[in-house]
């Protein structure tokens, strides 16, 4: 069964301090993973893309890693902000599928205090 | 910022009535998507549109219809609401050959 798993479920951090979140899935074929992140009421928004041979991206702050053979990714945040207060959404994409198939996580919610 | 429009975004109904939440896209995109998401929940699946005349169910079981007349418009309708679609409804739209996925700001909706 295509899945997809994140952990923690929600996390709580002090401003300027780092965090990683962790994506686990079990999607096949794979095409590319994703994270997004979701402010509270408003639609996901993409911060990565990577593909079966990509295993770093950054986006500012944020850098996301995958490991292909163990099916595993993180997004780590540096030096963290008030607005990083969001859920962050790990998303997986079959290959093969022309209807661009994603598979979505439950989130991991994460809180910056000041 | 993708140019995808949702409305209403809150809305608050009785049991039985009839509502119609509305999608429209700038971007020319063909493929367009509706999930429903609760709480702490994964975003789940419930219609797509390849294009105009082309609608599809998703993988969640949904009392819902849409239509796909226009290439920009993907309306999705309950025509009796019932509590238990309570949830937050997103639209997304994708352009031709890509699965990137943009999304909507959603819907609130709560059946009361």
């Amino acid at each position: 069964k295509n899945q997809v798993e994140q952990s923690p479920q929600s996390l709580i951090i002090l401003e300027g301090k780092n965090c990683t979140l962790q994506c686990n899935y079990t999607v096949s074929p794979f095409s590319n993973l994703r994270w997004y992140k979701q402010d509270t009421g408003r639609g996901p928004v993409s911060l990565t893309i990577m593909t079966f041979s990509e295993n770093t991206k950054s986006n500012g702050r944020y850098t996301a890693t995958l490991d292909a053979d163990t099916k595993q990714s993180s997004l780590h945040i540096t030096a963290s902000q008030l607005s990083d207060s969001a859920s962050y959404i790990c998303v997986v994409s079959d290959r093969g599928s022309t209807l661009g198939r994603l598979y979505f996580g439950r989130g991991t919610q994460l809180t910056v205090w000041p | 910022e993708a140019d995808i429009y949702q409305t209403p975004r809150y809305l608050v109904i009785g049991t039985g009535k009839k509502i119609t939440l509305e999608c429209s896209q700038t971007m020319g995109h063909d493929k367009m998507y509706w999930y429903q998401q609760d709480p702490g929940m994964e975003l789940h699946l419930i219609h797509y549109s390849y294009g105009v005349n082309s609608t599809e169910k998703g993988d969640l079981s949904s009392e819902s219809t849409v239509s796909r007349i226009r290439t920009e418009h993907f309306p999705l309708t309950l025509e009796s609401a019932r509590p238990s679609h309570t949830s937050q409804y997103l639209c997304a739209s994708a352009a031709p050959g890509t699965d990137t996925q943009y999304f909507g700001p959603g819907t609130r909706l709560t059946v009361l």
